[in-house]
This record gives C-alpha cells, sequence and structure tokens, in this order.
C-alpha cells in the first residue's frame, strides 16, 4: 500500500505571494492533518480535516487554509507569506481520526520565503 | 537531507548500548502518549505508543514507560544501531476527541560505530 504523498518536495517563494500545498492519504484514510516543522517551534498542528470538513484548528494565523476533497486527498494554501513560514509542512493521514489512532506521515514540502 | 532541528539537545551513544531518550510532557488531559523517529529528509514514524492505563509498554528493542505522576515519558532503545540514528519526537494527545496530537521539541540520537 502506497504511503503519504505531498507535492511539491520543495518550494521557494517570495514573501507576499501565496502557495497551494498537497497531500495524497493512504488509501482508505480519510482524516488529513497538516504539521509545520521548524528549527524553534519544532512540530506544530495546523489543522485536521475529515470528510471534507475541518473539524479541528491549531493556532495559526486565518493566512493558512486548507481543504479537503471527496477523494480525501487535501490541500493546504498560505496567502500572503512572511519569512516566518519556512518551514517543512508535513501531512499526516489516519482512518478516521480518533484520537488514538496512528497517524502516518508523508516526506513533507519544504518552502523557502525569500 | 533536510534539517529537522539545529539546536535539539543531542543523545550519543555507542553502538551496541542502550538509549534512553527523556520526555516531559505538559497536558494532564493527555492520556494517549506517542514516539516517533525522523530520518533526515522524511517525515516522522511511528515507533511505539502507551495509553495511560499503562507504566510500561514493550516493542521490538524498545520500551516505553510512563509515569504520570511526574508528566514524564521515556523511550529505551536497547542494543541501538547506526540506523537508530534520528530525531525522536515524543508526543501527547487525547483519546476522546479527534486528532491533535501537540509534539515534544525532539532529540538527536547520535550512534557512534
Amino acid at each position: 500500500k502506497a504511503g503519504v504523498t505531498q507535492t511539491p518536495r520543495y518550494l521557494i517563494k517570495t514573501r507576499g505571494q501565496q502557495v497551494t500545498l498537497s497531500c495524497s492519504p493512504i488509501s482508505g484514510h480519510r482524516s488529513v492533518s497538516w504539521y509545520q516543522q521548524t528549527p524553534g517551534q519544532g512540530l506544530q498542528f495546523l489543522f485536521e480535516y475529515f470528510s471534507e470538513t475541518q473539524r479541528n484548528k491549531g493556532n495559526f494565523p486565518g493566512r493558512f487554509s486548507g481543504r479537503q476533497f471527496s477523494n480525501s486527498r487535501s490541500e493546504m494554501n498560505v496567502s500572503t507569506l512572511e519569512l516566518g513560514d519556512s518551514a517543512l509542512y508535513l501531512c499526516a493521514s489516519s482512518l478516521v481520526g480518533a484520537g488514538r489512532e496512528t497517524q502516518y506521515f508523508g516526506p513533507g514540502t519544504r518552502l523557502l520565503v525569500l | 537531507g533536510e534539517s529537522v532541528g539545529l539546536h535539539l539537545p543531542t543523545l550519543s551513544v555507542q553502538e551496541g548500548d542502550n538509549s534512553i531518550i527523556n520526555c516531559a510532557y505538559s497536558n494532564s488531559a493527555s492520556d494517549y502518549f506517542i514516539w516517533y523517529k525522523q530520518e533526515s529528509g522524511k517525515g516522522p514514524q511511528f515507533i511505539i505508543d502507551i495509553r495511560s492505563n499503562m507504566d510500561k509498554r514493550q516493542g521490538q528493542r524498545v520500551t516505553v514507560l510512563l509515569n504520570k505522576t511526574v508528566k514524564h515519558l521515556s523511550l529505551q532503545i536497547a542494543a541501538t544501531q547506526p540506523g537508530d540514528s534520528a530525531v525522536y519526537f515524543c508526543a501527547e494527545g487525547y483519546s476522546g476527541g479527534y486528532q491533535k496530537v501537540t509534539f515534544g521539541t525532539g532529540t538527536k540520537l547520535q550512534v557512534i560505530p
């Protein structure tokens, strides 16, 4: 069974631009979570989607948004990029997103904002 | 590979020795704890988890210990191998709701051949 895939793997943008990252969960998984990983803040939860609905959200500004499609694939969008948005963005999937389920992570998208 | 942390505490261990990685968690309501391993250029990989009604759980070469009194979690790796070199994260969650796992800052394990 294929793992979680994320595209693109690397991205360079400039301040003020917007970016869209994509995540394809493991087949059969309907919950997708997004995390931001930086050296200073570690891994921080962005949001979680299930059945095209955002069920949970971390403490990030409204510039960070996401969506999920009917096939469970998910995208996240960051508008008006700031230098501090440079990070590794990780997507994780699980069956239904219950509190005790194991999450499986993708390799991440490395975003560099110049 | 990608750097996952530039200012992480580092544990250096001789190959073949046992490793102990420690973690303090913050939320008394957390009842589910997980250890992840992250190698360079990859996303975190699940190693082992433990529920709050347990104080010890063993896997293949790994053991997790949970001390709820002092909110402390540890991961023991037996007979550490070069392939164990990675950043290790503990994470806490709550089984009653939807997934919203909180990760610790991570520890870098370096195995000396």
